[in-house]
């Protein structure tokens, strides 16, 4: 059973314009949710990351909108930049001592100039 | 060095093969993990290590043998590997459970078995 669910494998959008990338989890324990971005040959790099606490939380064009009644999180990316073209991966975990990240099958942006 | 290090970078190995992925932090962090991204799917945990000790196997078979002599270094011992085992192998640290902050990640070494 995966309790991180990426459902858009792919996602094109043309420069300046806004990335929305989506993340549906199952497991309600979940407390903090995280976005790591990979480039080929390389390992994921941490985003941003939000508590289960808050609904919002932002990083200069980064923003993670999280919804818990819909069990469901995103990530906007304003203005996207040609850089930004990449995996994205949402990730999920229960506590900060001892919870493992959990990963979603990742969602390849593609920014186009 | 800053970071995560892990090497080799890229590594082809038989079925009969014994090799061994090393990955190196400096980030005095105490926690350690491995995982496994094949194509197409999500990042797989493998083993947890905390200060060291294994504190999680997720159902990883045997010919994958990890080792964390102390909180710095993680090592992936491979034995007799199949096919399917091919695929981008990554080493991550956190200072605890990793939570807000997350993990930091290695760049993976890229594993292919003939």
């Amino acid at each position: 059973d995966q309790q991180v669910k990426q459902n858009s494998p792919s996602l094109s959008v043309q420069e300046g314009r806004i990335s929305i990338l989506n993340c549906d989890y199952t497991n309600s324990m979940f407390d903090y949710f995280l976005w790591y971005k990979k480039y080929p040959a390389e390992g994921p790099t941490f985003l941003i990351s939000i508590s289960s606490i808050k609904d919002k939380n932002e990083d200069g064009r980064f923003t993670v909108f999280l919804n818990k009644s819909a069990k469901h999180l995103s990530l906007h990316i304003v203005p996207s930049q040609p850089g930004d073209s990449a995996v994205y991966f949402c990730a999920a975990s229960e506590d900060n001592q001892g919870g493992k990240l959990i990963f979603g099958q990742g969602t390849e942006l593609s920014v186009k100039p | 060095e800053t970071g995560v290090t892990q090497t080799p970078r890229h590594l082809v190995m038989g079925m009969t093969n014994k090799k061994s992925l090393k990955c190196e932090q400096h980030l005095g962090h105490n926690a350690m993990y491995w995982y496994k991204q094949s194509a197409k799917k999500p990042l797989e945990l493998m083993f947890v290590y905390n200060f060291k000790e294994q504190t999680e196997n997720n159902s990883v078979p045997s010919r994958f043998s990890p080792e964390c002599p102390n909180s710095s270094h993680l090592f992936l011992h491979l034995h007799t590997l199949q096919p399917e085992d091919s695929a981008l192998y990554l080493c991550a640290s956190s200072q605890g459970g990793g939570g807000y902050y997350g993990y930091t990640f290695g760049s993976g070494t890229r594993l292919t078995v003939v």
